[in-house]
């Protein structure tokens, strides 16, 4: 079955740092680019970050460069996204989502996960 | 930074045909996509690169785009259509998401 499934949300103070990981079933997780997209409560989806089929390249959203790290493992078929100095406003659903072109130019998602609920609050 | 403005909200009867628009500057030039998120779901692909109806997708969602407008379509509108709809462009390495419409099939 193709799934993605998150895992690592939770409650977290302000500053404090969460780990996210997101593991892939059911296609060859090695070829696909994965990223993160976020949605706060009640509002839109908001692009987070990207990683490349074997994690050569990396892109982040203005809003959590230098504070996020995205990561993977194509031996547990798992990527990650460490955020530290976390904030209110990094309170969100986060989604892992996976990049069917490819290509450097056209980012799009084909497949979510169902998501994992991160909230900063002290 | 590159902005995807959709309208906050729109309505259509039953059977009949829904039209919600992404408008950005040049838009034309770009590959655009469009989720269809039901309440409480995570988002589905139901359009990518303009025009393109991934496997599973039914036939009346299409898509158009052109100059400074993409545009999504569904024909003869069903009850499970109503849900938010964002659409998505690529932009200087950046996934770019409009604010997201939401549909009432009333």
């Amino acid at each position: 079955q193709v799934q993605l499934v998150e895992s690592g949300g939770g409650v977290v103070q302000p500053g404090r740092s969460l780990r996210l990981s997101c593991a892939a079933s059911g296609f060859t997780f090695s070829s696909y680019g994965m990223h993160w997209v976020r949605q706060a409560p009640g509002k839109g989806l908001e692009w987070v970050a990207l990683i490349w089929y074997d994690g050569s390249d990396k892109y982040y959203a203005d809003s959590v460069k230098g504070r996020f790290t995205i990561s993977r493992d194509n031996s547990k078929n798992t990527v990650y996204v460490q955020m530290n100095s976390l904030r209110a406003e990094d309170t969100a659903v986060y989604y892992c989502a996976r990049d069917p072109d490819g290509s450097p130019y056209n980012w799009y998602f084909d497949l979510w996960g169902r998501g994992t609920l991160v909230t900063v609050s002290s | 930074s590159y902005e995807l403005t959709q309208p906050p909200s729109v309505s259509v009867s039953p059977g009949q045909t829904a039209s919600i628009t992404c408008s950005g500057n040049k838009v034309g030039d770009k590959y655009v996509c469009w989720y269809q998120q039901r309440p409480g779901q995570s988002p589905v692909l139901i359009i990518y690169q303009d025009a393109k109806r991934p496997s599973g997708i039914p036939e009346r969602f299409s898509g158009s785009n052109s100059g400074n407008t993409a545009t999504l379509t569904i024909s003869g509108t069903q009850a499970m259509d109503e849900a938010d709809y964002y659409c998505q462009a690529w932009d200087s390495y950046t996934a770019v998401f409009g604010g997201g419409t939401k549909l009432a099939v009333l």
